[in-house]
C-alpha cells in the first residue's frame, strides 16, 4: 500500500469543468510535488510545495492551480482544461533536505473531453 | 534534450538470474541518483538510491553502482524474480538550489523475468 493517497483515481472532465484533484501524506514529510506522466513517458515536474510555500513552478500553464493548505495535503485545481493535458497525474512527497527520495502515490488518471 | 537516458527500451531475463538495468546521463551537476519501478496502474515505487559521493549502494537484492567519469549508473537485482516484472525508471537530481526536488527521469525499461 502507498503512503501518499490520491484521489479520484480516474476523472473524466468536460472543457469547461472545473474539479480538484487531492493528496495527502502522513509520513510528516515537509515536501509535495505534483508530477505528470503521458502514456510511454516518464513522470515530468509540475510544481513543488517545500514548508507548504510554493518553490517550484514547471512553466505550467495558469489553467493549473496548485494548492497546499497543510503539510498533509495537496490539490490541483483544474480549469479549462484541453484534451492534450489528459495524463496521469502523480503527487509525491520528501523529507526536505539533501538525499531525500520522493514516495510517490498511485496517480489520477485524468480524461478531458 | 534527453539528459537521463535508458537505451534498453525492455530486458528479458530468466527467474534466478541477474537482471542488470543501465542508465546514462549528460547532466555533470547531477549528485543524487534513484530508481524506481513501476507496474501499471499504479505510481513509481522507490527501490534505490546512491549519492555521487558514493559507487556502490545495496540494499537487499538490489544494488545500484554509479560510474561518475562515465555518468553511467546501473541496477543489479540478484536473483531476479517474476514478481520483479515492471517498468524501471533511473532518476536523477541536482541537490540543493533551486532544483530541489526536481527529478530528471530516464525513458524507463520494460523488464520481464520469466519463471
Amino acid at each position: 500500500d502507498t503512503e501518499v493517497t490520491q484521489t479520484p483515481k480516474h476523472l473524466v472532465m468536460g472543457m469547461t469543468n472545473k474539479k480538484s484533484l487531492k493528496c495527502e501524506q502522513h509520513m510528516g514529510h515537509r515536501a509535495m510535488y505534483w508530477y505528470k506522466q503521458k502514456a510511454k513517458k516518464p513522470p515530468e515536474l509540475m510544481f513543488v510545495y517545500s514548508y507548504e510555500k510554493l518553490s517550484i513552478n514547471e512553466s505550467v500553464p495558469s489553467r493549473f492551480s496548485p494548492e497546499c493548505p497543510n503539510s498533509s495535503l495537496l490539490n490541483l485545481h483544474l480549469h479549462a482544461l484541453q484534451p492534450e493535458d489528459s495524463a496521469l497525474y502523480l503527487c509525491a512527497s520528501s523529507r526536505p533536505g539533501l538525499n531525500s527520495p520522493l514516495h510517490f502515490g498511485n496517480g489520477t488518471r485524468l480524461t478531458v473531453t | 534534450d534527453q539528459q537521463v537516458k535508458q537505451n534498453s527500451p525492455s530486458l528479458s531475463v530468466q527467474e534466478g538470474r541477474i537482471s542488470i538495468l543501465n542508465c546514462d546521463y549528460t547532466n555533470s551537476m547531477f549528485d543524487y541518483f534513484l530508481w524506481y519501478k513501476k507496474y501499471p496502474a499504479e505510481g513509481p515505487t522507490f527501490l534505490i538510491s546512491i549519492s555521487s559521493i558514493k559507487d556502490k549502494n545495496e540494499d537487499g537484492r538490489f544494488t545500484v553502482f554509479l560510474n561518475k567519469s562515465a555518468k553511467h549508473l546501473s541496477l543489479h537485482i540478484v536473483p531476479s524474480q517474476p514478481g520483479d516484472s515492471a517498468v524501471y525508471f533511473c532518476a536523477a537530481n541536482r541537490e540543493g538550489g533551486t532544483s530541489y526536488g526536481k527529478l530528471t527521469f530516464g525513458q524507463g525499461t520494460i523488464l520481464t523475468v520469466h519463471p
